[in-house]
């Protein structure tokens, strides 16, 4: 099994500044990953696949990066509808999960 | 739009069986393969396994491998996850969601759209 592992666990973010988040896999899982954004009682909600690639509707201000094993996303300017947590997954082999980075307002 | 619309939530006794539902609309149901994944209270995500909407055809994520079983009704674009021999550690969410991209046959991907999750309490 491919352990993903998400660093911080809590980032305290002021609205309009840089968030970035990061995701570790531990083997390589080349540019297979996705990352999500879960609010409370919320399904996750699909931001990013294949490590960069922004889904349908998803703003700008989210990027992704990274291969192998270290991965980013990267929020440029924090909204108030952003503060949430964000899950990465990876699809090489059986698909796993990081435990989530919550984002929260400081 | 695409809509994966899930069963309500559950109390069961250790033991039991639960089964839960996932009704799909706004694509075509045979299309696309059904993932299920679930999230324990304040956890994370967990991926239970796959089947293919057009087939049948399954796979397990090997844990839960002799607990579970998922199923589809094509007249009525429903999908269901039955979990057996309930334990309290399955308290969780269980989601629903669907392969990105229309195929037949198992593939790995990220999941997207998500049903809005069934919470299944075992207590005693």
């Amino acid at each position: 099994e491919i352990v993903m592992t998400q660093s911080p666990a809590t980032l305290s973010v002021s609205p309009g500044e840089r968030a970035t988040l990061s995701c570790r896999a531990s083997q390589s899982v080349s540019s297979n990953l996705a990352w999500y954004q879960q609010k409370p009682g919320q399904a996750p909600r699909l931001l990013i696949y294949g490590a960069s690639t922004r889904a349908t509707g998803i703003p700008a201000r989210f990027s992704g990066s990274g291969s192998g094993t270290e991965f980013t996303l990267t929020i440029s300017s924090l909204q108030s509808e952003d503060f949430a947590v964000y899950y990465c997954q990876q699809y090489n082999n059986w698909p796993t999960f990081g435990q989530g980075t919550k984002v929260e307002i400081k | 739009q695409v809509q994966l619309v899930q069963s309500g939530a559950e109390v069961k006794k250790p033991g039991a069986s639960v089964k839960v539902s996932c009704k799909a609309s706004g694509y075509t149901f045979t299309s696309y393969g059904i993932s299920w994944v679930r999230q324990a209270p304040g956890q994370g995500l967990e991926w239970m396994g796959w089947i293919s909407a057009y087939n049948g055809n399954t796979n397990y994520a090997q844990k839960l491998q002799g607990r579970v079983t998922m199923t589809t009704d094509t007249s009525t674009s429903t999908a269901y996850m039955e979990l057996r021999s309930l334990r309290s550690d399955d308290t969780a969410v269980y989601y629903c969601a669907r392969d990105p991209i229309p195929s037949s046959s198992w593939y790995l991907a990220w999941f997207d759209p998500w049903g809005q999750g069934t919470l299944v309490t075992v207590s005693s």
